[in-house]
């Protein structure tokens, strides 16, 4: 079976500070994906990223970046210099290929509230 | 692009009554569609899995006579709530999944929130 936990339920910063939110994940699977979605107070899902299973490149976007470890289990997130805008939930979720007739089914893990004070 | 819309955003009925919630997938055909049902402050829970011309596929625990779920083109999944009782009431959210190059990623509809009086 699948699992994504993120063990931190609420993050709050200041503007401007740095913050990581964790994600580690089990499955048994060898070929899988993960994902970052954020989730804004209007109740959206916006997709972040993908990752797949044999790539671990770190990829940045702008503030974002990504740190996916293998050997670790972990697919964490960065923000840098956090604006008020980035305020949300974070959602962490994880996905089989297709083999198997999975259809690609998310599991999501808890989600990380992150609230950025100004 | 990978632009997916729900239909309405939100939506109060009286106990009893059926309520059809559309998800439309608007710049891309949509092999899969996925259902969510999401509690306050709680992660996506997955209702069901849809292709587009078979039966939904439905999680452990959620009624198919109760969320009636068609699939009835490439861009268009419909979730009909049946006979709907104020423990319905929830944020709906709905997600799709194409070919090409976003075949592994489901993007996702701004939800419906449906309360049940």
């Amino acid at each position: 079976a699948q699992k994504v936990t993120q063990a931190q339920t609420e993050i709050s910063v200041v503007e401007k500070e740095d913050v990581t939110l964790d994600c580690v994940y089990e499955t048994r699977d060898t070929t899988y994906y993960l994902f970052w979605y954020k989730q804004p107070p209007s109740g959206e899902l916006v997709f972040l990223i993908r990752r797949n299973s044999f790539d671990e490149q770190n990829e940045i976007s702008g503030r974002y970046s990504w740190n996916f470890q293998k050997s670790t289990s972990s697919f964490n997130f960065t923000i840098t210099a956090s604006q008020v805008v980035d305020s949300a939930v974070y959602f962490c979720a994880l996905s089989e290929a297709e083999s198997g007739g999975s259809n690609y089914k998310l599991t999501f893990g808890k989600g990380t509230l992150l609230t950025v004070n100004p | 692009g990978a632009v997916v819309s729900q239909h309405p955003s939100r939506v109060i009925c009286k106990s009893g009554t059926s309520v059809k919630i559309e998800c439309r997938s608007l710049d891309f055909q949509a092999t899969t569609m996925f259902w969510y049902r999401q509690f306050p402050k709680q992660s996506l829970m997955l209702m069901a899995t849809s292709n587009e011309g078979s039966k939904a596929t439905y999680e452990q625990g959620v009624e198919k006579d109760k969320f009636l779920i068609n699939h009835a083109s490439l861009t268009l999944s419909t979730l009909t709530v049946t006979s709907a009782h104020p423990e319905d009431s929830s944020f709906y959210i709905c997600s799709a999944r194409g070919g090409g190059w976003i075949v592994d990623t489901q993007y996702f509809g701004p939800g419906t929130r449906l309360t049940v009086l």
